[in-house]
């Protein structure tokens, strides 16, 4: 089984500030990890993946996500955020392995809200 | 324009009622998902179908039932078995079960009075 931690609930920044939404998650199994992000009142949109290879990892809007096995981390950055980018963010791993059990396993959510 | 389309955007219901969110994707995709997300709580998973004809209970199915007839469409009924009905509900759909990567619809709000 898998479980995610988003370790802010809240995270209130300054426009132009750099931000890091933490993530850490436990596996058994190798993992695939995601950050999505959903704007209120509507669906997850995809930010960025780890599959494999470089464990740093660029998305959309300028974020960026880099991949510490030994700590099993997935921390989402941003060196400056916009009042745009206020919205939900959600930390998920996938196991690799495809079977019967696999499951998309989400974090609670980070709210990260940008102030002027 | 590929996607996935859920409609109602809301839907209002009295408490007793059963309702049916609809979910329909275009994308050829064998999977698809429906959650539940409540504040605070990020996505719990109802149900998942892995092919047509064929659908798997997640972790919070009880009050919940679906059908898969067609490989576009995977709609979810709230039965009123289920206690705690209000909450925004996700369905999602991937190339295939396992699959890296999940779509997700803009969502339909269910209030339940």
């Amino acid at each position: 089984a898998q479980s995610v931690t988003q370790l802010d609930s809240q995270v209130p920044v300054f426009e132009e500030a750099p931000v890091e939404l933490r993530c850490n998650y436990s596996s058994s199994v190798s993992v695939y990890l995601f950050w999505y992000v959903q704007y209120p009142n509507q669906g997850l949109q995809l930010l960025l993946k780890y599959l494999s290879g470089s464990t740093l990892v660029k998305g959309i809007n300028g974020f960026e996500a880099e991949f510490n096995k030994s700590q099993t981390s997935f921390h989402l950055r941003k060196p400056s955020v916009h009042l745009s980018d206020t919205a939900e963010y959600f930390c998920a791993v996938n196991p690799t392995l495809r079977g019967s059990n696999y499951k998309l396993t989400f974090g609670k959510g980070t709210l990260l809200t940008v102030n002027p | 324009d590929g996607g996935i389309t859920q409609s109602p955007k809301y839907l209002f219901r009295k408490e007793g009622q059963n309702v049916t969110l609809s979910c329909e994707q275009n994308l050829n995709h064998d999977a698809m998902y429906w959650y539940r997300q409540d504040p605070g709580q990020g996505l719990r998973l109802i149900y998942y179908s892995q092919i047509v004809n064929d659908f798997q209970k997640g972790d919070i199915a009880e009050g919940y039932s679906v059908s898969r007839e067609k490989k576009e469409s995977f709609p979810l009924t709230v039965t009123s078995a289920q206690k705690n009905p209000t909450a925004f509900y996700l369905c999602a759909s991937s190339i295939q079960a396992g699959a890296s990567e999940q779509y997700f619809g803009p969502g339909t709000r269910l209030t339940v009075t």
